[in-house]
């Protein structure tokens, strides 16, 4: 099984649906992040969580929001959706960076699968 | 504000001639700049981490390495398997946000 799970890996929807996007962790990692990529933009933080009581807004938050369930679970919605919206969403973890207190690991980002929304 | 540009955009190469990628940065305090690959459909793979100027990583045919302003992704005889997409990003102290480039789109011929 992956270490980052995410559910739906495709979904076609309507412009102003509601969609959440899922992802899962076995990594044991406090941070997570959810990423939007586009072609020739590269990936795009829109939301990071560094532990479950901590949410984030990263660079294009607007129209999403997310929630964070456990250490293992973030979620992602598209409260009502829009065409350009659509894109390759990822989700990803990662450990303390070194050199900060109680990091032992590399820092370096987990990605899951993706999950192709596309909004018609 | 943090920035991270890729050349080229895309590359092909036949099956054993070596060649460079190239990813340019700033930053306002590096903590670590990111080298990963992504194959079509699939999540980013980690390849490697840099944190200081002068620094080298190796693996199989891959070396990466890294000055004030830019890192470079070296491939010494590239085989089919090297096709994915490279992407770059850097992490600062403050935020300790990653900011990833567009990426540099690799095909080895045969």
């Amino acid at each position: 099984d992956a270490d980052v799970t995410q559910t739906p890996r495709n979904r076609i929807t309507k412009t102003g649906k509601r969609i959440m996007l899922e992802c899962s962790q076995t990594k044991g990692h406090d941070r997570m992040y959810w990423y939007r990529q586009d072609p020739g933009l590269g990936l795009r933080l829109i939301y990071y969580s560094f532990d479950v009581k901590d949410i984030n807004k990263g660079e294009i938050s607007d129209g999403y929001s997310v929630s964070r369930q456990a250490q293992a679970k973030f979620s992602l919605s598209l409260e009502s959706a829009i065409p350009n919206q659509t894109a390759l969403y990822f989700c990803a973890t990662s450990d303390l960076p070194p050199g900060l207190a109680g990091g032992p690991g590399s820092g370096e980002l987990f990605f899951g699968e993706g999950s192709r929304l596309t909004v018609l | 504000e943090d920035q991270v540009t890729q050349s080229p955009e895309a590359l092909r190469l036949q099956e054993g001639e070596s060649s460079s990628l190239n990813c340019s940065y700033t930053v306002s305090g590096l903590r670590g700049l990111f080298w990963y690959r992504q194959d079509p459909g699939k999540g980013p793979e980690f390849l490697f981490t840099l944190y200081s100027a002068g620094e080298e990583k190796e693996k199989e045919r891959l070396k990466a390495t890294l000055t004030k302003k830019e890192s470079f992704l070296h491939i010494t005889a590239p085989k089919p398997e090297d096709s994915a997409t490279y992407l770059c990003a850097v992490q600062a102290w403050y935020g300790q946000n990653f900011v990833f480039g567009p990426g540099t789109r690799l095909s080895v011929l045969p």
